[in-house]
């Protein structure tokens, strides 16, 4: 079964608006969230991430929510830039899996001039 | 800054043969991975490994077997090619502590023909 789900397989968002990407999670254990970006032929790299004490964290041009309730986390990008053209991945990780990280499917993320 | 190398970005092999996919980190992490990366199914877990000759399967793991004689090193070997085996390979490494990211090497496109 998938713990982490990202349902959306692709989004398409114009320069200059927000983009926002999608990820749910099964496992009430999870207590630490990533997002990852991935250019095609290159490893995936690490954007930023989240604890669940927290339900917000920034870092520039980047927020990740977190709502525990709803075991939902959404990353938003203000504003897009063409280089945000990528696959979005999220992966969480909790006590009951030895802290490894389980990823969901990606996201591409194209973003129109 | 952490590095994570692959020892090629792309390989083109022959049904039957075996392959050798190997990556070295120079942060003294304690765990590595072996990743396989297929659109639509995100990144899928091979083989990892927590501590020197040390390794435990994926979720993905038939059809390889994985070498780790340091704890720089992490080898991924496909024992016998087959096309199915046509993806991107990713190396990753992650210190061995609960909130942590984990770090990329750039990937290996490996096509069997």
């Amino acid at each position: 079964d998938q713990q982490v789900k990202q349902n959306s397989p692709s989004l398409s968002v114009q320069e200059g608006r927000i983009s926002i990407l999608n990820c749910d999670y099964t496992n009430s254990m999870f207590d630490y969230f990533l997002w990852y970006k991935k250019y095609p032929a290159e490893g995936p790299t690490f954007l930023i991430s989240i604890s669940s004490i927290k339900d917000k964290n920034e870092d520039g041009r980047f927020t990740v929510f977190l709502n525990k309730s709803a075991k939902h986390l959404s990353l938003h990008i203000v504003p897009s830039q063409p280089g945000d053209s990528a696959v979005y991945f999220c992966a969480a990780s909790g006590w009951d899996s030895n802290y490894q990280l389980i990823w969901g499917a990606g996201t591409k993320l194209i973003i129109k001039p | 800054d952490v590095k994570v190398t692959q020892s090629s970005r792309y390989l083109v092999k022959r049904t039957g043969e075996k392959v050798f996919l190997e990556c070295v980190q120079d942060m003294d992490h304690e765990n590595m991975f072996w990743y396989r990366q297929d659109p639509g199914l995100g990144l899928r877990l091979i083989y990892f490994s927590y501590d020197v000759k040390m390794k435990e399967k994926g979720d993905i793991p038939e059809g390889y077997s994985v070498s780790r004689e340091k704890k720089e090193r992490f080898s991924l070997i496909l024992e016998s090619a087959s096309t199915n085996q046509t993806s991107m390979y990713l190396c990753a490494s992650r210190p061995d502590r609960a909130f942590a990211e984990a770090f990329f090497g750039q990937g290996t496109r490996l096509t069997v023909v």
